[in-house]
């Protein structure tokens, strides 16, 4: 099946540093979203993209659609503590199914 | 309103019990979703409705069976579930057709003994 390759894993930084996190695939997709996920809740959405090159900025959050429409990256600037959880990337398939990335898991030292 | 409800929040139950678990959303959405989610792992889809009707069910086990009463409701039945199946529990809902991406609840986390 489809599969979305995120990396990285897992990222440790200091507060105030700038965070860049990308998803990559060899399907194309017509839609990126990116969700992020505080422990034992549901994954928030954080930006929804549906155009090739389209660039998004969500307060200190941007997002692009890759030009070949097979990649993705978020990019976080000034972190802070409460950006700490698990960042997954998702597209949008067949029937409604949203295929997810494996998830980057941020860690923001104070 | 930008919201998905889910209730209840924690749920434990032993392999003999039947419970449900429920969702709500009020924004419009004709699609709803049921997931399964194990820790560190991005969830995995259960089921898809579609304006009201099964859509999508992705071999799921007959001991969970989802209900859809209304366009603003879902539920989840569990009956004789396995350890296995605890897990946490995401609902989620979107729009049909463009711009389709789904809002998710904040999940039942489920612990079967």
């Amino acid at each position: 099946g489809q599969q979305l390759n995120q990396s990285p894993q897992s990222m440790f930084i200091q507060e105030g540093e700038d965070v860049s996190m990308n998803c990559t695939s060899s399907s194309i997709f017509n839609t990126w979203l990116w969700y992020k996920q505080d422990p034992g809740e549901g994954p928030v959405l954080l930006i929804a993209l549906y155009k090739a090159g389209e660039l998004t900025s969500n307060g200190r959050l941007t997002a692009q659609f890759g030009i070949t429409r097979k990649d993705s990256f978020l990019n976080i600037s000034a972190s802070i503590p409460s950006d700490v959880g698990i960042y997954f990337c998702a597209t949008i398939t067949s029937g409604s199914r949203l295929t997810f990335g494996e998830g980057t898991q941020l860690t923001v030292n104070p | 309103d930008t919201e998905v409800t889910q209730t209840p929040k924690h749920l434990v139950m032993g392999m003999t019990n039947k419970k449900s678990l429920k969702c709500e959303q009020h924004m419009g959405h004709r699609a709803m979703y049921w997931y399964k989610q194990k820790a560190k792992k991005p969830p995995e889809l259960m089921f898809v409705y579609s304006y009201e009707k099964l859509s999508i069910n992705e071999s799921v086990p007959s001991r969970f069976s989802p209900e859809c009463p209304n366009s603003s409701l879902l539920n989840l039945h569990l009956h004789a579930l396995q350890p296995e199946d605890s897990a946490l529990y995401l609902c989620a809902s979107s729009r049909m057709g463009l711009h389709n991406e789904q809002f998710f609840g904040p999940g039942t986390r489920l612990t079967v003994l």
